[in-house]
């Protein structure tokens, strides 16, 4: 199975500024990356998909980039309502989907 | 709207069966995959195995083949997750997910789109 390793664990910023997580996959999925965020006892809500498409209803602040192994999540300019955990997810081939094991991005 | 509706909250003792459900609404259900997806208290998400409730083909994570059965039934637009004998290790969250599909080019991009909003099995003697 393909292992994806999301970094930092875990990050502490304030309202306004510009976060980037990242997400390693263990070995080339091209683009098929997406990213979840998920806020305490809700379901995730799908932000990113392919990569760099945004999920329609999200605001454009989220951006995505990357492809082969790399991949980044940024946030331009962090509102209160962004404190949450981040997930990016694998999707390359069958399944199993993996996940990285999550960003939570605190208030500083 | 498109919704995934599951099932409530569940207790159990070791050793007991146990079936949760997810229910679609507001497209065409037989035409979607549906994902399973488990999160233990305080941790991450693990993607469990997906079924095609068209024809009830399904594919698990080697991390859960032999422990858990996906099931649907199409005429009530209802995906199961089940257990033949609950353990302790089962407690978590368990969300459904429905598996979007895209093509661009020679590209197929799948990703989970609509979630439902989890199933709570706590498992204790």
């Amino acid at each position: 199975d393909i292992q994806m390793t999301q970094s930092p664990s875990s990050l502490s910023a304030s309202v306004g500024d510009r976060v980037t997580i990242t997400c390693r996959a263990s070995h080339s999925i091209s683009s098929y990356l997406n990213w979840y965020q998920q806020k305490p006892g809700k379901a995730p809500r799908l932000l990113i998909y392919a990569a760099s498409s945004l999920q329609s209803g999200v605001p454009s602040r989220f951006s995505g980039s990357g492809s082969g192994t790399d991949f980044t999540l940024t946030i331009s300019s962090l509102q209160p309502e962004d404190f949450a955990t981040y997930y990016c997810q694998q999707s390359s081939n069958t399944p199993p989907y993996t996940f990285g094991q999550g960003t939570k991005l605190e208030i500083k | 709207e498109v919704q995934l509706v599951q099932s409530g909250a569940e207790v159990k003792k070791p050793g007991e069966s146990l079936r949760i459900s997810c229910k679609g609404s507001g497209y065409s259900f037989t035409n979607f995959w549906i994902a399973w997806v488990r999160q233990m208290p305080g941790k991450g998400l693990e993607w469990m195995g997906i079924i095609y409730p068209g024809d009830s083909e399904t594919r698990y994570s080697p991390s859960f083949q032999g422990h858990i059965t996906m099931s649907a039934d199409k005429s009530i637009s209802t995906a199961y997750l089940q257990w033949s004998s609950v353990e302790a290790s089962d407690t978590a969250m368990y969300f459904c997910a429905r598996r979007q599909y895209l093509r661009v080019s020679w590209y197929d991009y799948y990703y989970m789109d609509v979630w439902g909003k989890g199933t709570t099995v706590t498992v204790s003697s």
